[in-house]
């Protein structure tokens, strides 16, 4: 099986940068999935991560380190609206099914 | 505009009686899922179908069944032998499975209370 841990809550403070770190265990690691969800709606696809490193996208990067298993996400230049919740999700290739399996999510609170 | 729609949004039934929610893509999409999303839980996956007329299983199939007659099609149908069904229901898709990027896109989402 596969264990995915993430803080359950963090909060930060608007135009300030954050890191949300991701840690996982599973067999068969084929890939990093970072996702965010506003209150009662659908997760939104953020990043993707395969290889050891940095990716960046605008605001958000999200780093891999596949000997540690172990990402983050960085949203800098934080916005109220990036108050969410921030899914990783990690895909194995075991078993041949290539499902993503997610974390509890961590809530993020930015406030003024 | 492609997409992917669940309906109803929110869902309310009497204990015993099975109820089915509907997951429609248009997105072209080989691949859809059904997750189930409780506080403090995350999301943790009900079905999965990879390609039409098939589907499997996932961590907690338990009380629910799915079909796979068309593609852009996945109902979802909670049945009385689920023990604790209010929850909230997201249906995904992905236009493959495997090595490549293939993230997911989400629906809106079903709110389902049972009483």
């Amino acid at each position: 099986g596969q264990n995915i841990d993430q803080p359950t809550e963090m909060t930060a403070t608007e135009g300030a940068i954050v890191q949300i770190n991701c840690t996982y265990q599973t067999s068969g690691f084929n890939g990093l999935f970072w996702y965010q969800q506003h209150a009662g709606e659908a997760p939104t696809f953020l990043s993707y991560n395969v290889l050891d490193g940095l990716e960046e996208k605008g605001r958000f990067s999200s780093f891999l380190s596949r000997s540690k298993g172990y990402s983050y996400l960085l949203l800098k230049e934080l916005q109220m609206k990036d108050s969410a919740s921030y899914l990783c999700a990690v895909r194995s290739s075991s078993g041949g099914s290539y499902i993503p399996t997610f974390g509890r999510g961590t809530s993020l609170i930015v406030h003024p | 505009d492609g997409g992917i729609t669940q309906s109803p949004k929110y869902l309310f039934r009497k204990e015993g009686q099975n109820v089915t929610l509907s997951c429609e893509q248009n997105l072209n999409h080989d691949a859809m899922y059904w997750y189930r999303q409780d506080p403090g839980q995350g999301l943790r996956l009900i079905y999965y179908s990879q390609i039409v007329n098939d589907f499997q299983k996932g961590d907690i199939a338990e009380g629910y069944s799915v079909s796979r007659e068309k593609k852009e099609s996945f109902p979802l149908t909670v049945t009385s032998a689920q023990k604790n069904p209010t929850a909230f229901y997201l249906c995904a898709s992905s236009p493959g499975w495997g090595d490549a990027t293939y993230e997911q896109y989400f629906g809106p989402g079903t709110r389902l209370t049972v009483t």
